[in-house]
């Protein structure tokens, strides 16, 4: 059974580092592409990033210079890493697995993060 | 970026009502890769409908989606109690990947 699961800070201060590791079993990220989605409260649904089972990556424009994605195959993790935190970066954030038709056929719980001092 | 705007923002309808929503995009995309999603109240999004028209497993007949170009939609020809949720468009046809606003479906 394909599952994936976040795990976060919950808090994070302003202008700090957010860090989350998402754990995958049921499927290799050798094989299948990972993304990161985050909802900020009451609202809809942004694209982050991806890292492709190939170990490449892409990130969103907005936040490129800001935003890491990394993982460890071993362990069945990817990571997130986001700098400079600011409140309007609070939100659920999900990661999701790709089918190999770049739609996200399987989704975390998420964690949430709050952004505040 | 390809903005979706989809329409109602926020709906309701009758049990037996059809009932159809709608995605507008910005610029054209492919139907390959205009997919659906509903979410409900503290859970995560799930998979509805992938590649504009084929159902996810699990997903009731009475739902569909159609669409081409700029306009998509997703109807449901007998709504249901339990087809009360969010439902959010989302391309990847092109980068970045973008989602509508959403459609908050409620029954009547």
């Amino acid at each position: 059974q394909v599952q994936l699961k976040e795990s976060g800070p919950g808090l994070v201060a302003p202008s700090q580092s957010l860090s989350i590791t998402c754990t995958v079993s049921g499927f290799s990220l050798t094989s299948y592409g990972v993304s990161w989605v985050r909802q900020p409260p009451g609202k809809g649904l942004e694209w982050l990033g991806v890292i492709w089972g190939d170990g490449s990556t892409n990130y969103h424009s907005a936040l490129i210079s800001r935003l890491s994605i990394s993982k460890d195959n071993s362990k069945s993790q990817v990571f997130l890493k986001l700098n400079s935190l600011q409140t309007d970066d609070t939100a659920t954030y999900y990661c999701a697995k790709l089918t190999g038709t770049r739609y996200f056929d399987v989704w975390g719980a998420g964690t949430t993060v709050t952004v505040s001092s | 970026q390809i903005v979706l705007t989809q329409s109602p923002a926020i709906m309701s309808a009758s049990p037996g009502e059809k009932v159809t929503l709608t995605c507008s995009a910005s610029s054209s995309v492919s139907s390959s890769y205009l997919y659906w999603y509903q979410q409900k109240p503290g859970s995560s999004p799930k998979l509805w409908i992938y590649s504009t028209s084929n159902l996810a497993s699990g997903v009731p007949a009475r739902f569909s989606g159609s669409g081409s170009g700029t306009s998509y939609s997703l109807t449901i020809s007998s709504m249901e109690a339990e087809d009360a949720a969010s439902y959010f468009c989302h391309q990847w046809s092109s980068y970045p990947p973008t989602f509508g606003g959403g459609t908050k479906l409620e029954i009547k």
